[in-house]
């Protein structure tokens, strides 16, 4: 069984552009959580979806929004890019929105703003 | 709101010992899981172990276990038998039961594990 993509792996922006970064679950998964990760701010949650629903929000800004199609996918847009938005983003899938399922994760998004 | 705590930033053991990574965490609730994750260098997460609050019983993976001390809200991992593959950041996490609003991971700021020969 495939485990979580993401695509791409890597990106470099500048200031003000904004990106759409892509998340594909296991299959079967219907829940998609984000995490940001930075050296100075750690894992930090950003959101969860679960059937297309955002069921869970982190304490971003509103420029960091999200999305799930049907088919279990999942995009996080970031708009007007500042350079603290420089970090890994995580995706993690899992079977459903309960806390005892598995979170299984993606090897990451690196993104960098200059 | 719930907080996670890895005092130990950077750790080191040598192949075929055992070594202690310790966490700390602060909640209201009664009833919650915890989580150690591995994110070797190359970045995948993966998940080592779990514990549920309401079991007693310490969980134990192969050369991973776990001491959970409900009342000092304690949760450390032991590695045995040291391998130069578990050399990776550690991180602990908490997780609030139940289903939506309740959903998130809530991670510590991480040890790395350096493992010598």
């Amino acid at each position: 069984k495939a485990g979580v993509t993401q695509t791409p792996r890597y990106l470099i922006k500048t200031r003000g552009q904004q990106v759409t970064l892509s998340c594909s679950p296991i299959s079967g998964h219907r829940s998609v959580s984000w995490y940001q990760q930075t050296p100075g701010q750690g894992l930090q949650f950003l959101f969860e979806y679960f059937s297309e629903t955002q069921r869970n929000k982190g304490n971003f800004p509103g420029r960091f929004s999200g999305r799930q199609f049907s088919n279990s996918r999942s995009e996080m847009n970031v708009s007007t890019l500042e350079l603290g938005d420089s970090a890994l983003y995580l995706c993690a899938s899992s079977l459903g929105d309960g806390s005892y399922n598995e979170q299984f994760f993606g090897p990451g998004t690196r993104l960098t703003v200059l | 709101a719930q907080t996670v705590t890895q005092s130990q930033p950077e750790m080191s053991v040598q192949e075929a010992e055992t070594v202690t990574l310790s966490c700390t965490y602060d909640t209201s609730e009664s009833d919650y899981y915890l989580f150690w994750y591995k994110q070797p260098p190359s970045r995948q997460m993966i998940l080592v172990i779990r514990q549920e609050a309401y079991k007693q019983q310490n969980a134990t993976e192969n050369r991973f276990s776990v001491n959970f001390q409900k009342a000092a809200k304690s949760f450390s991992l032991k590695i045995s038998d040291s391998q130069l593959g578990d050399a990776a950041m550690y991180f602990c996490a908490y997780r609030s039961p139940g289903a939506g609003t309740a959903s998130k991971l809530t991670f510590g700021t991480g040890t790395r594990l350096q493992v010598t020969l």
